[in-house]
């Protein structure tokens, strides 16, 4: 079974400043979705980025980048120049197929 | 393009009794996957439904059951609710697989 493993329960960071959030997983499959899902208060889940396993440019939009290494199973979401509405419930997700499987989740704040 | 709209946003139920939560996905996505949401499980996947089909189900009891209609819409019921039920329900869906998945804002159940 694959699963989502997310070690930050908890981060913070200055505006206009750098983070990155960990994601590491488990899984014997070789192709595979990624994602990284912010939830902010209002609860809806957002798409922030998406990886595909195949591909091993990583992928980016705008202000957020992943760092994927596949063979280490390790799947970091770097946000760049921070802003107060980043803060948010952050989830890393793996899907194979038609299953989604999501860590645990870190809180993210930004300072102002 | 309206998004994916859940009803109701908050429920209250007492043990014992049954709930119907309802999804209407995205015009035109014909996936629509459900998610419990919970402080101590995190985010957990139900099931998914294509075309009327279950097509996936995740690790729950025989009293959590969905089904969708040929408009796509899908409602999820749970029977004999019991207070460990009170989670947050988000409804996703998608064009065909899980590829990117939108979310609804969730209803918000809660056991008494």
């Amino acid at each position: 079974a694959q699963t989502v493993t997310q070690s930050q329960p908890e981060m913070s960071v200055q505006e206009a400043e750098t983070v990155t959030l960990s994601c590491t997983y488990d899984t014997s499959e070789n192709n595979y979705y990624l994602f990284w899902y912010k939830q902010p208060p209002s609860r809806q889940m957002i798409l922030v980025i998406r990886q595909e396993a195949y591909k091993q440019q990583n992928a980016t939009e705008n202000r957020f980048s992943v760092n994927f290494q596949k063979a280490a199973k390790s799947f970091s979401l770097k946000i760049s120049d921070s802003q107060l509405g980043d803060t948010a419930m952050y989830f890393c997700a793996f899907m194979k197929g038609n299953d989604m499987r999501f860590g645990a989740g870190t809180r993210l704040t930004v300072k102002p | 393009k309206a998004g994916v709209t859940q009803t109701p946003r908050y429920l209250i139920k007492t043990r014992g009794q049954q709930v119907t939560l309802s999804c209407s996905p995205i015009s035109g996505h014909r996936s629509v996957s459900w998610y419990q949401q919970t402080p101590g499980q995190g985010l957990q996947f139900l099931f998914e439904y294509f075309s009327e089909t279950q097509r996936n189900k995740g690790n729950f009891p025989g009293r959590f059951s969905g089904r969708q209609f040929s408009n796509s819409r899908s409602e999820m019921n749970v029977s004999t609710l019991e207070l460990g039920d009170s989670a947050l329900y988000l409804c996703a869906s998608s064009l065909r697989s899980v590829t990117e998945a939108f979310f609804g804002q969730g209803t918000r159940l809660t056991v008494v």
